[in-house]
């Protein structure tokens, strides 16, 4: 069973506050992995897809690293604002016949920024 | 460009019935992936589209099924509703499978009384 840990559950900082998650997957028949962001009441949100062992990406004040050997990405907020609150979300997708586009999602760190 | 639409929005069924969820994807995409999730769990799989075909399919029974019409809009249907089945269905599109990101609909949430 191909299991997704997200770490931490939960999370909450002071606005400013810098702050990082943890996405662990399985490192065999890696294909891609997904960050989301879902805000209450709404859809979740691509932030990043990441195929490549060693890819960063950056998007304002977020970014990601990835990891396919050791099987983690880490997702960083530099310094949180309240609209940052959110639960955030990692997915993976296995290589594989009739596994490509599967998302495999995590649990999820809910992420609160308090003013 | 408009997003993803999934109709309707809230349903409440009873035990023993059937329903029929939709989703639009944005325009040109032609993967339609549709996830569960229930209070407690994580987004679970149920399926993946791609021009018509059912190309994945998730750990799910047989009373859940779906489609996907020519102009890739899809359709999920589950019948004989158990309360178990109480859950926010998400329909995400993609251009293809796998790589891009997905776009996701703002759910529907369905009630099992």
């Amino acid at each position: 069973i191909l299991n997704v840990e997200q770490s931490p559950q939960s999370l909450h900082v002071q606005e400013g506050d810098s702050t990082n998650f943890t996405c662990s997957f399985p490192s065999s028949n890696f294909y891609a992995l997904h960050w989301y962001r879902w805000e209450t009441a709404k859809s979740p949100e691509a932030l990043f897809v990441m195929t490549l062992n060693g890819d960063e990406k950056k998007k304002g004040r977020i970014s990601a690293t990835l990891n396919t050997k050791e099987g983690y990405s880490y997702l960083y907020i530099k310094g949180s604002q309240p609209e940052d609150s959110a639960t955030y979300l990692c997915a993976f997708i296995v290589v594989g016949s009739g596994n490509t586009g599967k998302l495999i999602f995590g649990q999820g760190t809910t992420l609160q920024v308090k003013p | 460009k408009a997003g993803v639409t999934q109709t309707p929005r809230y349903l409440i069924k009873t035990r023993g019935q059937q329903v029929t969820l939709s989703c639009s994807p944005i325009s040109g995409h032609r993967s339609v992936s549709w996830y569960q999730q229930t209070p407690g769990q994580g987004l679970q799989f149920l399926f993946e589209y791609f021009s018509e075909t059912q190309r994945n399919k998730g750990n799910f029974p047989g009373r859940f099924s779906g489609r996907q019409f020519s102009n890739s809009r899809s359709e999920m249907n589950v019948s004989t509703l158990e309360l178990g089945d109480s859950a926010l269905y998400l329909c995400a599109s993609s251009p293809q499978q796998g790589s891009t990101e997905a776009f996701f609909g703002q759910g529907t949430r369905l009630t099992v009384v």
